[in-house]
């Protein structure tokens, strides 16, 4: 069951244009949700955060919104740079039990972002 | 410069012989995990571990062991690799005091089993 989806394997967007990626989640006990860009023959590397209790975190070219009520998250990218072509991982946070401090984190599937010059 | 290591980057090995994945950290991150990436499946996380001798299970631990004896390593240990364990494998790490803090991962290693 994957508890983080991300529907659109695939986006293209003009250079200078809005790229904007999406992601649901049906885990109502998710605490933070991330985003991360990997390049080919790199590992993950991390864009920005948010909390659930917040609906909006912004971060230079970077805004992430939060719907909890859709349990829906996007990535705004604002302005789209070419250098911005990659894979982007939605990924949440929960905690394992109620005593032991543990969490893991759930990714989604990716959506490979192309952005046209 | 803060990084996390992993070795090898590439392994080709036969089912059934052990082989063992390191991990390695410079940011003394309390927080530390291993992940596969397999296509149309994203990443999945295998194990993690809180701190020093405390780990857990992920959602796909089956096949896999891992230690923590120190804090800055992590090793992966397929004592019985298949051919359904072909995949690529990222080692990360965090603190522990936020969730909302990043993981740095590392490289990749990428694992064939024949």
């Amino acid at each position: 069951d994957q508890q983080v989806k991300q529907n659109s394997p695939s986006l293209s967007v003009q250079e200078g244009r809005i790229s904007i990626l999406n992601c649901d989640y049906t885990n109502s006990m998710f605490d933070y949700f991330l985003w991360y860009k990997k390049y080919p023959a790199e590992g993950p590397t991390f864009l920005i955060s948010i909390s659930s209790i917040k609906d909006k975190n912004e971060d230079g070219r970077f805004t992430v919104f939060l719907n909890k009520s859709a349990k829906h998250l996007s990535l705004h990218i604002v302005p789209s740079q070419p250098g911005d072509s990659a894979v982007y991982f939605c990924a949440a946070s929960v905690v394992k039990g109620t005593t032991s401090g543990t969490y893991k984190y759930i990714f989604g599937t990716g959506t490979r972002l192309k952005v046209l010059a | 410069e803060a990084q996390v290591t992993q070795n090898p980057r590439y392994l080709i090995t036969v089912t059934g012989k052990k082989l063992t994945v390191t991990c390695s950290q410079n940011m003394n991150h309390e927080y530390m995990s291993w992940y596969r990436q397999d296509p149309g499946l994203g990443l999945r996380q295998i194990y993690y571990s809180m701190n020093v001798e405390v780990t857990d299970k992920g959602d796909v631990p089956e096949g896999y062991k891992v230690s923590r004896k120190e804090k800055r390593n992590f090793p992966l240990i397929l004592e019985s690799p298949s051919p359904n364990q072909t995949s690529l494998y990222f080692c990360a790490s965090s603190y522990t005091h936020s969730r909302a803090y990043e993981q740095y991962f590392g490289p990749g290693t990428r694992l064939t089993v024949t």
